[in-house]
């Protein structure tokens, strides 16, 4: 079964640098299989994709955060990160890491971590 | 960028009454790349349909999904206490891999 736990500082000033990890525990972040993504969620609304990382097959971002956003993946520890620069209080959201892999029927993001609550405040 | 957007915005039901929530495409999704999740206060999303149709391994065969190219439908046959909740769709045919703006669903 394969879970996901995001983890990072919950403060972020404005003007810095948002840097969240997430560590993948039932699956290699190595996969073929997988793509893993950031979602996030400001409070009281929807859900924002911002991008995914596969192992061999790169990255792909929202356009709208692209300048600011990179996705990576660290084999050696199992997990892939998220940096968000130059935040402002916008930025501010509950963040979830995700796996998306597909199948005969289709695609389809079916394992989340919990999500960690990110405040861009100074 | 492709934009979904879900109707209505919030539907008061009954348990044991249907729910119907619509979920429209600005442009044409492939039938393999629509998916919905529901979200409950506090949670991750947990993904219930994928492919447009199929159930995830696990939820209950209340709950099903039709449609295809602009328009896609999930269905509650008949709603338990447990399915209040909001729900999104999402698609995956096209980058960025948008959300709907959600359906929340509440007891009447």
């Amino acid at each position: 079964q394969v879970q996901l736990q995001e983890s990072g500082p919950g403060l972020v000033k404005p003007s810095q640098t948002l840097s969240l990890t997430c560590s993948v525990s039932g699956a290699s972040i190595s996969s073929d299989t997988y793509y893993w993504s950031w979602i996030r969620q400001p409070a009281g609304k929807g859900l924002e994709w911002i991008g995914r990382v596969h192992n061999s097959r790169g990255t792909n971002y929202n356009p709208s955060l692209k300048s600011r956003v990179t996705i990576s993946v660290d084999t050696s520890k199992n997990q892939f990160s998220l940096k968000l620069t130059s935040v402002s209080a916008a930025d501010t959201a509950i963040y979830y890491c995700a796996g998306v892999d597909f199948d005969f029927w289709g695609w389809k993001m079916d394992v989340w971590g919990q999500g960690t609550t990110v405040t861009v405040s100074s | 960028e492709i934009v979904l957007t879900q109707s209505p915005g919030t539907l008061s039901l009954s348990p044991g009454e249907r729910a119907t929530l619509s979920c429209r495409a600005s442009q044409s999704v492939g039938s393999t790349y629509l998916a919905w999740y529901q979200q409950k206060p506090g949670q991750a999303p947990r993904l219930l349909i994928y492919g447009t149709s199929r159930r995830a391994t696990g939820i209950p065969n209340r709950f099903s999904g039709s449609g295809s190219g602009t328009d896609f439908t999930l269905t509650i046959s008949r709603l338990e206490p447990v399915d209040f909740a909001v729900y999104y769709c999402q698609q995956f045919n096209t980058s960025p891999y948008t959300f709907g703006q959600g359906t929340k669903l509440e007891i009447k």
